[in-house]
């Protein structure tokens, strides 16, 4: 499987943006970019996917890289409920392995 | 429509003993994956099922541990003889097949073994 990487922790402020980077300078063509987070004692949840084209939902964006070896999610306006683990997952649904595999996570911490 | 049910939701259980873990998937869904998150670990995929059928288990310990979706009522994790090191949160996730992008995910069941 490609391997993501991202950083241990990040802090943030109420209110203002935040942006969460991931590299994964060996994906390939098929792998989809998947973001799941989850909070404190809470299964994870999903947020966001996307393939080659920025993706927007109520929850966040997802910016991809042109050559894809990066992408970032964004938190537009960051709440302490926003406060969690970010995993940025790759997933290659065309063949071979279907389960969502986690690295470490970002620990996102949101200060009032 | 209830999302993914686990229960219980805490279980414990001295050295030696069975624990049985239950998954009921989100109604329409026939895929199921389990993982387990160690304390301040990260969550490591054990097995994926499909009504019936065992599609991966290569995250599974080989010994102890066996899963089962049947094809009526919930997904079974079930760990023999467990030990300390079996405490953990075992988390169930369901989608509506192999390729749907979404999976969710149910609130846990975190085992303690004294």
């Amino acid at each position: 499987d490609a391997k993501t990487t991202q950083p241990n922790s990040m802090e943030s402020n109420e209110e203002e943006p935040v942006h969460l980077p991931c590299n994964h300078s060996t994906i390939s063509g098929t792998d989809y970019i998947h973001w799941y987070r989850q909070l404190p004692s809470q299964g994870p949840e999903y947020v966001i996917h996307g393939l080659t084209s920025n993706v927007n939902n109520r929850m966040a964006s997802l910016a991809i890289a042109e050559d894809r070896k990066s992408s970032t999610l964004i938190l537009h306006r960051a709440t302490l409920r926003d406060a969690a683990v970010y995993y940025c997952i790759l997933r290659d649904l065309g063949t071979g392995r279907r389960a969502l595999t986690f690295g470490s996570g970002t620990r996102l911490q949101v200060q009032p | 429509n209830a999302g993914v049910m686990q229960n219980p939701r805490h279980l414990v259980r001295r050295r030696g003993q069975e624990a049985r873990l239950r998954c009921s998937p989100m109604k329409g869904h026939s895929h199921v994956y389990w993982y387990r998150q160690l304390p301040e670990e990260g969550l490591k995929f054990m097995v994926y099922l499909q009504k019936e059928n065992i599609i991966d288990e290569s995250g599974m310990p080989k010994e102890r541990f066996s899963a089962e979706f049947p094809k009526e009522g919930p997904s079974i994790l079930r760990i023999q003889q467990v030990v300390r090191g079996d405490s953990a949160a075992y988390f169930c996730a369901s989608s509506q097949g192999p390729t749907n992008t979404e999976a969710f995910f149910g609130q846990g069941t975190r085992l303690t073994v004294v």
